[in-house]
């Protein structure tokens, strides 16, 4: 029985190009939610999704940032030209019913832009 | 104000002393979660609680709810649990996204 599962676990890019953040939540769970944790910070909330469909995305930065989690496959973050502050570690995590059942995290992708 | 403060930033202790992490929080919430995350980076789900306590091997959370304040114990702490412990709440009035302490550094030495 996986857990949730993001790859690639390192990601290193540069100025300008595109990052793509995949997440496969646990089997049988419909809901997922990406967070970023900045160097030296806490964690913050990105986003909450089901499938097909955004729920939440007030954290999300307004540009070059967006998520997806569709009907077949992972859900996927996408940051375009990113910049040298994307540097982080992207947390995903996954439950099956949302409201306050309990959250499984992924691994984490550490993105670093040179 | 960070609307979730944990205390201590940071904490040592000998092998077999009992620990204590704080968390207070200044809105009304639905739960509150303690996780963990390991110097490898990953991070696991310990406790979700709205009220009273629970207890898993070790570990001991509790929360007062009409104080806003919640405490994670470790009873016969280990080097293994040294981590980062993490306190996060979900806000009460339907949004479903975390608000997170900046966490609490515990190292454990032999």
């Amino acid at each position: 029985n996986a857990g949730v599962m993001q790859n690639p676990r390192h990601l290193v890019r540069r100025r300008g190009q595109e990052a793509r953040l995949r997440c496969s939540p646990m089997k049988g769970h419909s809901h997922v939610y990406w967070y970023r944790q900045l160097p030296e910070e806490g964690l913050k909330f990105m986003v909450y999704l089901q499938k097909e469909n955004i729920i939440d995305e007030s954290g999300m930065p307004k540009e070059r940032f967006s998520a997806e989690f569709p009907k077949e496959g992972p859900s996927i973050l996408r940051i375009q030209q990113v910049v040298r502050g994307d540097s982080a570690a992207y947390f995903c995590a996954s439950s099956p019913t949302g409201g306050d059942s309990p959250l499984h995290f992924g691994n984490g992708t550490r993105l670093t832009v040179t | 104000k960070n609307e979730v403060e944990q205390s201590p930033q940071n904490l040592t202790a000998q092998e077999g002393e009992f620990i204590t992490i704080n968390c207070s929080y200044s809105v009304g919430i639905s739960a509150l979660h303690w996780l963990q995350q390991h110097p490898g980076g990953g991070i696991v789900s310990l406790f979700m609680l709205s009220s009273g306590k629970k207890k898993h091997g070790r570990l001991i959370a509790t929360i007062n709810i009409q104080e806003k304040h919640s405490s994670l114990h470790i009873t016969a702490s280990h080097p293994r649990d040294s981590a980062v412990y993490i306190c996060a709440v979900s806000v009460q009035g339907g949004s479903e996204k975390l608000v997170f302490g900046k966490g609490t550094k515990l190292t454990v030495n032999p």
